[in-house]
């Protein structure tokens, strides 16, 4: 069974960099793509970005001047830093994993489609 | 930005009776190479993960009950509850896939009635 376990500082502060690491166990990270997502308090979810297992990688533009993801495959981890925080970027941050093929025209593709499965996520609050 | 509205945001329904949710999102979502909606649900109790209902619009994930279903094409998709039970007080999101940046709906808010 694939688990997703986020880890990092529970608290950033103001203008700093948020750093959280998601390592996937029970399961290789290869041929995948990972996602993060956010949810603020009583509030909805928010996707971030994902990688791809190879390091290609797209972000949400609402987030992109501020948002890096990278993967360490001999590690089974990938990571976000997200820069010059504020109070608005205080929110649970989720990993999640897409299933990533599709299965056509006798072809198979990688493409990053729902999320199957998701860590349990951390908060993170922003504060000085 | 493909936007996806729920509706409604809070519903209460009866143990017993049908629970119908509804997500419409600003433009088509259906691949028309494939014929397929790149339309997920997910139910999110609190303090737990989203939880993977329905993907496709309309195929339910392994070890879903199937009181759960999903309907719809193009930009208007339903997630059905055809009996409602006491563990499916939740918040349910749809979710769509069809491009980047991938965009959820607001979510709704089921309870008992």
């Amino acid at each position: 069974q694939v688990q997703l376990q986020e880890s990092g500082p529970g608290l950033v502060k103001p203008s700093e960099t948020l750093s959280l690491t998601c390592t996937v166990s029970g399961g290789s990270i290869s041929s995948y793509y990972w996602s993060w997502i956010r949810q603020p308090p009583g509030k909805g979810l928010e996707w971030i970005g994902y990688i791809y297992y190879s390091g290609s990688t797209d972000y949400n533009p609402s987030l992109k001047s501020r948002v890096t993801i990278s993967v360490d495959t001999s590690k089974n981890q990938f990571s976000l830093k997200l820069k010059s925080v504020t109070a608005a970027d205080t929110a649970v941050y989720y990993c999640a994993r897409h299933f990533s093929t599709y299965c056509g025209g006798g072809s198979c593709y990688p493409v990053p489609l729902h999320f199957d499965y998701w860590g349990q996520g951390t908060l993170v609050t922003v504060s000085s | 930005d493909i936007v996806m509205t729920q509706s409604p945001d809070s519903l209460a329904v009866s143990l017993g009776e049908r629970a119908t949710i509804n997500c419409k999102s600003s433009q088509s979502v259906l691949y028309s190479s494939n014929n397929k909606n790149y339309l997920a649900w997910y139910q999110q109790k609190p303090g737990q993960p989203p939880k993977l209902l329905i993907y496709w619009a309309s195929s339910r994930e392994s070890g879903v009950p199937d009181r759960f279903s999903g309907s719809g094409s193009g930009t208007n998709f339903t997630l059905t509850i055809s009996s409602l039970q006491a563990e499916d007080v939740a918040v349910y999101y749809c979710h769509q896939y069809y491009n980047t940046p991938q965009t959820f709906g607001q979510g709704t808010k089921l309870e008992i009635k």
